[in-house]
């Protein structure tokens, strides 16, 4: 089944201490996203992939950093977070121009 | 400016009835458009590709218009499985993605 697979779904933490959000699909998709999603501000570009080892900011990268090692994983790494980070967080990828397919999110509550 | 504004409701209506809404985009250079469905802060899913000439895909159509650039939705003879909201999405010809903010839409019975 095609998919996109995030992990965790659910996390708190404490501001500060490090974590990784993994994101994989089985597609063989070239292109893959990050978006958080905030009340009223609609889902936001932090960082995408157009292929391995090719990654750049979207419009809200500060505090995140990604890698893309391998095509199919792009994990999304939050080095200190902080309570401005909480929100829900999508995975996406797609074919270069292609429609999206999302991860199910993941709820991050820093504290 | 956004990059892609829509009216984010809620549009209330009863079964059966016809809900319409719109969205706009600031780029001219916007490659392909296409309509989200997100439920209750699950993930977005893809509910159709929207094409110059306008298509319908069953009680759905959608519309653009490159001149004004807005495209639009219309649901005909809602049911209650369609309260969800309605994410406007826009490809850039930088392969990005920009969304809207969405459209809340509830059917009542």
């Amino acid at each position: 089944e095609a998919q996109v697979t995030q992990n965790p779904r659910y996390l708190i933490t404490v501001t500060g201490k490090k974590l990784t959000v993994t994101c994989s699909q089985n597609m063989n998709h070239e292109y893959m996203s990050w978006y958080r999603q905030d009340p009223g501000l609609g889902l936001r570009q932090i960082y995408y992939s157009m292929n391995v080892e090719v990654t750049d900011k979207g419009d809200v990268p500060e505090g995140y950093k990604v890698s893309r090692k391998e095509k199919r994983n792009f994990p999304l790494i939050l080095e200190s977070p902080s309570p401005n980070q909480t929100s829900l967080y999508f995975c996406a990828s797609s074919l270069l121009g292609g429609q999206a397919f999302f991860g199910q999110g993941t709820r991050l509550t820093v504290v | 400016r956004k990059e892609v504004e829509q009216d984010p409701g809620p549009f209330n209506v009863p079964e059966g009835a016809t809900v319409a809404f719109n969205c706009t985009y600031s780029n001219s250079a916007s490659q392909s458009f296409f309509w989200y469905r997100q439920d209750c802060r699950k993930e977005p899913k893809l509910l159709m590709s929207v094409y110059s000439s306008g298509n319908e895909d069953g009680r759905f159509t959608a519309q653009l218009n490159r001149a004004s650039q807005y495209i639009s939705l219309l649901i005909r003879d809602s049911k209650l499985s369609d309260s969800a909201t309605y994410l406007c999405v826009v490809l850039l010809n930088d392969y990005k993605l920009s969304f809207g903010a969405g459209t809340t839409v509830t059917v009542r019975a």
